[in-house]
């Protein structure tokens, strides 16, 4: 069976500095895994995914992610935190092309200024 | 391009009473088309989905039912609100091309429920 851990429930860092959302996964199977992130009262919008192909997978906004088999870990990270990323972010897992999406339980990052 | 549409926007409604969310896609064709509930402080619970006209998977036994009555139209209803029912409800649909689906889902703007 699938799952995702975020490690973090919330994160709070200063505009400017680097973020680091953690993300471990579970899976049997070879996963595909996405990065999420909602805006108070928003839907959710899709910031990367990986398919298996390159580890290092960039997104919108600046933000990238790194899969790594060893470790089981998918851990969203930004070079330099703006104000306009607060919000909550799910790291989310799915097997093969089964149409279910696991998510984890979410980390709300702050920036402060 | 692709749109999808949730409405209402936000609700109250008594419990006991009736309910009813709509969610339409626009800009493909038989889509996989997915109900969510987000409750106060915690993830995502996939509630229902379907891969077809009439065909509805539910994922979690509630007092809430789903539809698929056209090929981009998804509702979500139920006859007596609960207390436990308030939350937010994101619709979300997937690629489903040559009997193969995609694992990308794009969601909606969501409802928010409160019942009293």
């Amino acid at each position: 069976a699938q799952s995702v851990t975020q490690l973090d429930s919330h994160v709070s860092v200063s505009e400017g500095t680097p973020v680091l959302l953690r993300c471990n996964y579970s899976s049997s199977y070879s996963p595909s895994l996405f990065w999420y992130v909602q805006h108070p009262n928003k839907g959710l919008q899709l910031l990367l995914k990986y398919t298996s192909a390159a580890t290092l997978v960039k997104g919108i906004n600046g933000f990238e992610a790194e899969f790594k088999k060893s470790e089981t870990s998918f851990h969203l990270t930004k070079p330099s935190a703006h104000m306009s990323d607060a919000a909550e972010y799910f790291c989310v897992v799915s097997e093969g092309y089964g149409n279910k999406l696991v998510f984890g339980a979410g980390t709300i990052l702050r920036v402060k200024s | 391009s692709q749109t999808i549409h949730q409405w209402p926007a936000t609700l109250v409604q008594p419990v006991g009473s009736p309910l009813s969310l709509e969610c339409t896609v626009e800009g493909t064709s038989n889509p996989n088309l997915y109900w969510y509930r987000q409750a106060a402080g915690r993830g995502l619970q996939l509630l229902f989905y379907s891969v077809g006209i009439g065909q509805i998977s539910s994922e979690v036994p509630q007092n809430l039912s789903a539809s698929r009555p056209q090929d981009r139209q998804f509702i979500l209803s139920s006859k007596k609100l609960l207390l436990s029912d308030s939350g937010f409800y994101l619709c979300a649909w997937s690629v489903q091309e040559g009997g193969r689906s995609y694992n990308e889902q794009f969601f909606g703007p969501g409802t928010r429920l409160t019942v009293l």
